[in-house]
């Protein structure tokens, strides 16, 4: 299993429906996890950030971590065409370092 | 805007020829980051610095020296250019203590022929 798995996409959703994207993660990754936001052609700025099971909220998204599944995703509720980018997962390694997922595609729908 | 530029934006280049990239930072952060990024590949850790003339390699090191004589700048070379270093350059600083909320310059594209 790779270190932090993410479904390429693209995740197509239609403009106001909520968007849900996935993370999985190996015994390799450690603690702390993050969601990236990159749009094209530019670079990765962070949008969330978690450390301990359960949701954590900041206005449209809501981080969900799930040690026991290894699982973290990120809900984008309200989507707007201005969320289409490509989200980054990622989680601290057993050597500190941050391991970076490939990144999934999300496409909004006007 | 994390305080953070890169330079140049954009370079051509040649195979064989040496390439140096420049990260400034303007914030007297202690850890800096080179990455690459690539498609099918993501983001990948080339060097990391955590202080002035500290530095350690990362995932994809190989050909790649970086150096680092003032807390501001951290520089990352390529000796010799091969067409497989052709790729979108990031580097990124921590600010807080633990050292995990990472912060982008814009990136550097560079293409070698």
């Amino acid at each position: 299993q790779k270190e932090v798995e993410q479904n390429s996409g693209p995740l197509s959703v239609p403009e106001g429906a909520i968007a849900s994207l996935n993370c999985t993660y190996s015994d390799r990754v450690s603690q702390s996890f993050f969601w990236y936001r990159q749009y094209s052609g530019k670079s990765p700025e962070l949008i969330m950030s978690i450390y301990s099971n359960g949701d954590k909220e900041d206005g449209r998204f809501t981080a969900q971590l799930n040690k026991a599944s290894q699982y973290v995703s990120l809900l984008i509720r309200d989507s707007q065409p201005s969320d289409s980018a490509t989200y980054l997962c990622a989680g601290r390694g057993r050597d500190d370092k941050i391991i970076f997922g490939k990144g999934t595609r999300l496409h909004i729908l006007p | 805007d994390a305080g953070i530029t890169q330079s140049p934006r954009h370079k051509v280049t040649e195979t064989g020829t040496p390439v140096t990239l420049r990260c400034h930072q303007t914030e007297n952060h202690r850890y800096m980051y080179w990455y690459r990024q690539d498609p099918g590949h993501g983001l990948r850790l080339i060097h990391y610095s955590y202080g002035v003339k500290d530095t350690d390699k990362g995932e994809v090191s190989d050909g790649y020296s970086v150096s680092r004589s003032k807390t501001e700048d951290f520089l990352l070379t390529l000796e010799s250019a091969t067409s497989s270093q052709t790729s979108v350059y990031f580097c990124a600083i921590t600010r807080d203590s633990s050292q995990e909320t990472q912060y982008f310059g814009p990136g550097t594209r560079l293409l070698v022929l």
